[in-house]
């Protein structure tokens, strides 16, 4: 089945500095979607890319959806100690519209 | 306005019981998904509801079944019970026409 492979798996970063990950697939996908996850909670979507080179940003996060449709990338500007968290990226496949396919996650640790 | 509201926020079971999790949608959706996140991995696809039929399914086996009522909100139910069902259960709520997931909080599922 589609696969999402997640990197990196985790990361510690200094408080300030700029943070990147990304994601890739072997097959097409139509949506791609960064969530982070707290410990305790669900996932809290951050942001939704619909199209092919998409670049779409949310305050200190950007993200884009790859030109072939099977990357994509969120990278965090000025970290804060508040940007902690499981960082998830999940897309839908080409012919399973209802189904997110999630990452692994990466772990995103920040020391003050 | 309520996010996806599941119950309850924890559960322990003994190894062949059976279980049911509850969810109730965000206001204005009516498409409801559960997904299964075991310790340190990213959710997996269960199923899908709408419409209160079971629209698509994951690689779950039959001991996993749900429901949706009316007023949209959904059941899992899990039978014979395995210490590998262990997990948190997330659900997630969509509108019709949209990939605006929003997820619970989740339910933590330990099976001993």
């Amino acid at each position: 089945g589609q696969q999402l492979n997640q990197s990196p798996q985790s990361m510690f970063i200094q408080e300030g500095e700029d943070v990147s990950m990304n994601c890739t697939s072997s097959s097409i996908f139509n949506t791609w979607l960064w969530y982070k996850q707290d410990p305790g909670e669900g996932p809290v979507l951050l942001i939704a890319l619909y199209k092919a080179g998409e670049l779409t940003s949310n305050g200190r996060l950007t993200a884009q959806f790859g030109i072939t449709r099977k990357d994509s990338f969120l990278n965090i500007s000025a970290s804060i100690p508040s940007d902690v968290g499981i960082y998830f990226c999940a897309g839908h496949g080409s012919s399973n519209t209802g189904k997110l396919i999630f990452g692994q996650g990466t772990t995103l640790q920040v020391k003050p | 306005d309520a996010g996806v509201t599941q119950s309850p926020t924890h559960l322990i079971k003994t190894r062949g019981q059976q279980v049911t999790l509850r969810c109730s949608p965000k206001s204005g959706h009516d498409t409801v998904s559960w997904y299964q996140q075991a310790l340190g991995q990213g959710p997996q696809f269960i199923f899908q509801y709408y419409e209160e039929e079971e629209r698509q399914r994951g690689n779950f086996p039959d001991r996993f079944s749900g429901h949706q009522f009316p007023n949209y909100s959904s059941e899992l139910n899990v039978n014979a019970l395995l210490l590998g069902d262990s997990a948190l259960y997330l659900c997630a709520s969509s509108p019709t026409r949209g990939y605006g997931y929003t997820f619970g909080s989740g339910t933590r599922l330990t099976v001993v």
